[in-house]
């Protein structure tokens, strides 16, 4: 069964610094990998996903993502924080029963950013 | 409208009390997914529609849950006789297609209280 890990459940970084939310994953085949983020009272926001190809995924709102299939894993970056980055974020995999692509997600990890 | 809506965004009712939920997808998508977000659970997958057609309905919790689309568009969940475990927000995403080059646009969600 294909599954991902978020191993922290809040990350707390001063604005400005740099951040980074884990992300490990265990899947059969070559995995299908995506970020996203939700804020208070809305639904998932796509940031970012890797198929295949380079590495070093970019995305939406300066946050990018390193595949490295050595460590299975895909965590999330962002060179400097800001206060609005503040949120819930969720990896996820996508599941490979029959093929309907959906997704099966990691129990999130919440970001702080202190002013 | 441009993206995912769903209704209602809060739903309130009884233990017993059946419920309907509404997913409204992006115009021209033909994917389209329901989603459980909840304390104990986290974020799980329930059911996927490629148009009208739902060939997965393993996520489906208990037969108590059923979901139909029509016309390629509009989707309903419906829960029968609510249980208090069924207290959860709900979300709804929509997709181009079912390939995993496709990522997944999410609605507000509908938070179900069983009281």
């Amino acid at each position: 069964a294909q599954s991902v890990a978020q191993p922290e459940d809040q990350v707390n970084v001063a604005e400005g610094n740099p951040l980074t939310v884990k992300c490990t994953y265990s899947v059969s085949g070559n995995p299908y990998l995506f970020w996203y983020v939700q804020y208070p009272n809305r639904g998932l926001q796509f940031l970012l996903k890797y198929i295949t190809g380079d590495n070093l995924v970019k995305g939406s709102y300066g946050f990018e993502a390193e595949f490295n299939k050595s460590q299975t894993s895909f965590h999330l970056k962002k060179p400097s924080a800001l206060v609005s980055d503040s949120a819930l974020y969720f990896c996820a995999v996508r599941d490979k029963r029959g093929a309907g692509n959906m997704l099966t997600f990691g129990g999130g990890t919440r970001l702080m950013v202190k002013p | 409208g441009a993206g995912v809506s769903q209704s209602p965004s809060n739903k309130v009712t009884e233990k017993g009390k059946d419920v309907e939920l509404r997913c409204d997808p992006i115009s021209g998508h033909t994917a389209l997914y329901w989603y459980r977000q909840s304390l104990g659970q986290g974020l799980e997958f329930l059911i996927y529609f490629q148009g009208n057609s739902a060939p997965d309905k393993s996520g489906l919790p208990s037969d108590r849950f059923s979901a139909e689309r029509t016309g390629g568009s509009v989707s309903t969940l419906t829960i029968q006789r609510t249980q208090q475990e069924d207290s959860a927000v709900y979300l709804c995403a929509s997709s181009l297609r079912t390939g995993e080059m496709n990522e997944q646009y999410f609605g507000p969600g509908t938070r179900l209280t069983v009281t």
